[in-house]
């Protein structure tokens, strides 16, 4: 099975700073990665897929990079919106499996 | 608009069963895999278990294998999950999750709301 490991676990950040976010595949998963938000209470949101792809709605100070086994999210400009928790998540193949996750936490 | 909705959650004693359906609508449901997600409470995600669309394929993770099972009415655009032999660390919060179809590329795409299974005496 695919592991996948994020780092850090938590982030302090301030409004308007350049944050990265970055997750390991246990082995290559070509580009078959998605970013997903969850904010506390609330179902997760998709954010990038393939990658590096952008949902539909989602603001573009959010980008995704990588292949094969190391991949990151940037975040621009971190807005209010933005302090959640990040998951990366594969899927490589029928199962899926998501990162620990990344809590981005006010500065 | 896509809209997925979760309801059969609630309390269960240990080694107890229980059956979670997921209602779609908003989109062509027989074309796509569909997933559940877990997340126990404080803890992250964990995807369970994904079925394709004619439902003849499923993948899950090793933990609830042989006690989970999923499936699907196309007819009916549900999703379901029995869940048998019901453990404390089966507690949280399920998701259904629209997963993956040929001409989207994307997986976990839309999520319900949840619904929560609390596993206890």
């Amino acid at each position: 099975d695919v592991q996948m490991t994020q780092s850090p676990s938590t982030l302090s950040a301030s409004v308007g700073d350049r944050v990265t976010i970055t997750c390991r595949a246990s082995q290559s998963i070509r580009t078959w990665l998605a970013w997903h938000q969850q904010k506390p209470g609330k179902a997760p949101k998709l954010l990038i897929y393939k990658a590096s792809s952008l949902e539909s709605g989602v603001p573009s100070r959010f980008s995704g990079s990588g292949s094969g086994t190391e991949f990151t999210l940037t975040i621009s400009s971190l807005q209010p919106d933005d302090f959640a928790t990040y998951y990366c998540q594969h899927y490589n193949g029928n199962s899926r499996t998501f990162g620990q996750g990344t809590k981005v936490e006010i500065k | 608009e896509v809209q997925l909705v979760e309801s059969g959650g609630g309390l269960v004693q240990p080694g107890g069963s229980l059956k979670l359906s997921c209602a779609a609508s908003g989109f062509t449901f027989s074309n796509h895999w569909m997933s559940w997600v877990r997340q126990a409470p404080g803890k992250g995600l964990e995807w369970v278990v994904n079925l394709n669309p004619d439902g003849s394929e499923e993948s899950c993770v090793d933990s609830v294998k042989g006690r989970f099972s999923i499936s699907r009415d196309n007819a009916k655009d549900s999703l379901y999950l029995q869940m048998t032999s019901l453990r404390a660390e089966d507690t949280g919060v399920y998701y259904c999750a629209r997963d993956w179809s040929d001409s989207s590329g994307r997986s976990l795409d839309n999520w319900g709301q949840g619904t929560l299974v609390t596993v206890s005496s």
